[in-house]
């Protein structure tokens, strides 16, 4: 079984400080997921991760996936109410399977 | 851009009723996955299907069934439910090769009173 872990649960922070978010695991995935998800609602993706070491800038939000494909991280520069959330890691042992979810990390922002 | 369509949104149902939830995936996803959340955890898989044969089984209840259509959407069938089984949830799409992503819908609320 793929277990992901996400860290920290809740996050509080005042607007314009930067935050990060940590998904770790002790099994390799093909792929990694960021989600972010309203209340109820469909978690919408925000960016996939396949190869060891990859960087990816979405706006304000760097996603970094690990050289061994075993955790991965989400950096928020500068963070603003409007990146008030929950986020949500998930990984795919192989192409086409299933999801394992990491928790969540519900993330506010204060202005 | 299209996305994953889901239906009903909501849907209210007593004890031992049937239920069956609708999910309509992008154009051109050869593969759907449903998954179920619970108040304040995460997303837990139930099916998937991949070209209409069942592909992947997860922590789904044997009173639940679910199928692909030649059309590609997909339903998922509940019998005999239980106050337990209130939750959202969610139909997902992907294409298989090369570590496409799923794409979620924004789910059906299931409450069973």
């Amino acid at each position: 079984t793929q277990l992901l872990e996400q860290s920290p649960q809740f996050l509080s922070i005042q607007e314009g400080e930067n935050l990060t978010v940590y998904c770790n695991s002790s099994s390799v995935f093909s792929s990694l997921q960021w989600y972010r998800q309203e209340p109820g609602e469909g978690p919408v993706l925000l960016v996939t991760v396949v190869t060891g070491g990859e960087v990816k800038k979405l706006k304000r939000l760097t996603f970094q996936f690990g050289d061994a494909r075993k955790d991965s991280s989400l950096h928020i520069t500068a963070a603003q109410p409007g990146d008030t959330g929950l986020y949500l890691c998930a990984g795919a042992g192989a192409a086409g399977n299933k999801l394992t979810f990491g928790g969540g990390t519900r993330v506010l922002v204060k202005p | 851009a299209a996305g994953v369509i889901q239906s009903p949104r909501h849907l209210i149902k007593e004890k031992r009723e049937t239920a069956t939830l609708k999910c309509y995936p992008i154009p051109r996803h050869d593969t759907v996955y449903w998954y179920q959340q619970g108040p304040g955890q995460d997303p837990q898989f139930l099916i998937s299907f991949y070209e209409k044969m069942q592909s992947d089984k997860g922590s789904i209840p044997d009173r639940f069934s679910a199928q692909q259509f030649s059309d590609y959407h997909s339903e998922l069938n509940m019998s005999s439910l239980e106050l337990g089984d209130s939750a959202l949830y969610f139909c997902a799409s992907s294409v298989r090769r090369g570590n496409q992503p799923q794409h979620f819908g924004d789910g059906t609320r299931l409450s069973i009173l």
